[in-house]
């Protein structure tokens, strides 16, 4: 049972440097979402997805960027790093109404910005 | 806007004691209401998750957690603690009215256990 697979678990950027952080699923979940947690903060939104060809931005949207082509993958892109984005970063999905809320975690991804 | 409050950012028990963690949430209808656990360097389990009925649910690992809708309040609790349940603990909360309503998750409450 591979539920949701994050790669890379861990990453080192220099700041300017792009990269994308793959997400996938093999649960045929309709939602999907990024979210990024940091020391006293707890987890906050990036980006959500309700199905293929939809994305929302969540809470702290600013700096990344999604798209859903696939019910399976949901890929998440730092254009340009930088050192503020420097966190771990949760993909995180769930089936449409069937089960509102529950949502199924990755194992994470650390990523530091130099 | 919904959101959560978890009053206690570190709590320590010692094994065997009694634990409370505490959840208070705002959201402007009925809310479902969930408990997530995280062990270091692992992703977010869910523990248990109230969406109606009965206001005291049960969850995986002898948890359980009380809705309280007066007080605005969704606390976990655990009669006895073992050394294994040291994690950080998150509180969330999400709405009935959507079924894709994104979940607002607490700032989190990370519980030390001692000998």
């Amino acid at each position: 049972n591979a539920g949701v697979t994050q790669t890379p678990k861990f990453q080192v950027l220099k700041t300017g440097q792009s990269m994308t952080l793959q997400c996938a699923q093999d649960m045929n979940h309709e939602y999907m979402s990024w979210y990024r947690q940091d020391p006293g903060m707890g987890l906050r939104l990036i980006h959500y997805s309700v199905g293929a060809g939809i994305t929302d931005q969540g809470e702290v949207p600013n700096g990344y960027n999604v798209s859903r082509s696939t019910t399976e993958d949901f890929p998440l892109r730092l254009l340009s790093a930088a050192p503020s984005q420097t966190s771990v970063y949760f993909c995180a999905s769930r089936p449409g109404l069937a089960k509102v809320g529950e949502l199924f975690f990755g194992e994470g991804s650390r990523l530091t910005v130099l | 806007a919904q959101s959560v409050t978890q009053p206690d950012i570190h709590i320590t028990v010692s094994e065997g004691a009694s634990l409370e963690l505490r959840c208070n949430y705002s959201y402007g209808a009925t809310p479902y209401l969930f408990w997530y656990v995280q062990s270091p360097g692992q992703g977010l389990q869910l523990l248990l998750k109230y969406f109606s009925g009965d206001t005291l649910v049960q969850g995986i690992k002898g948890f359980e957690a009380e809705f309280k809708r007066s007080q605005s309040s969704f606390n976990l609790r655990k009669p006895s603690v073992h050394w294994s349940d040291a994690a950080e603990y998150f509180c969330a909360v999400g709405g009935q009215t959507s079924g894709n309503t994104p979940l607002v998750f607490g700032k989190g409450t990370r519980l030390s256990v001692i000998a």
